[in-house]
């Protein structure tokens, strides 16, 4: 079955670039969504058809996917950018999360 | 605007069932598909499954078929999810959301999410 990988933690400082990856066999070939969620929330869609971000996300974060990685980039990265980041690919008609990344910003 | 109401939180015993509903506002309700996600604690996402609230179709996650149950009320905007013989490590947070889908690919992003409701199976 399909399976989708992420890093399970990124440390940045405030202010710099963010770079959250997500690994699958030809995941390029599939669109790639993520999410952010922290402590005690619902999970918010940050991005989705790999880089297009939906209404009231900040432009900071954006997205790319190519050969076997789709990436979410937040750019000046914000103490309100710490929290937990999953990417999601959709294959055989099934959704596929990833395991997590835990972003914290120091 | 849209919104996802979800019922409150539960505890049952092992081997009993649990019913979470959720109530859709602000959008078309049979327009979307629903899915269902759970979440262990301090664990990740758990895809459950997706009802289309249009035909009642549904499509389960390999390990939860012929355990998981999902079906809508289109009259009252509320989708449903049951699950039986509950374990210990059912115990969790399950979430409904809403499926957006790209019409050109076919695929899903989840873009509403209810609050959530936490299930507690313990005896």
């Amino acid at each position: 079955s399909y399976e989708v990988t992420q890093p399970p933690s990124l440390s940045v400082s405030p202010g710099q670039t963010a770079s959250i990856t997500c690994s699958g066999d030809k995941l390029g070939d599939k669109y790639a969504c993520w999410y952010q969620q922290k402590p005690g929330q619902s999970p918010v869609l940050v991005i989705y058809q790999d880089s297009k971000r939906p209404s009231g996300i900040p432009e900071r974060f954006s997205g790319s996917n190519s050969g076997n990685t789709a990436t979410l980039t937040i750019s000046g990265t914000q103490a309100m950018d710490e929290a937990d980041y999953y990417c999601q690919a959709w294959d055989s008609n099934t959704v596929l999360f990833g395991g997590g990344t835990k972003l914290t910003v120091l | 605007q849209a919104h996802l109401v979800q019922s409150g939180a539960e505890v049952k015993k092992p081997g009993a069932s649990v019913k979470v509903s959720c109530k859709a506002s602000g959008y078309t309700f049979t327009g979307y598909y629903m899915h269902w996600v759970r979440q262990g604690p301090g664990q990740g996402l758990e895809w459950m499954g997706w009802i289309s609230p249009n035909s009642g179709a549904t499509n389960y996650a390999q390990k939860f078929q012929g355990w998981v149950t999902m079906i809508r009320d289109t009259s009252i905007s509320t989708a449903y999810m049951e699950l039986n013989s509950l374990r210990s490590d059912d115990t969790a947070v399950y979430y409904c959301a809403r499926g957006r889908v790209d019409r050109s690919s076919n695929q899903h992003a989840l873009d509403i999410w209810g609050q959530g409701t936490m299930v507690i199976v313990s005896s």
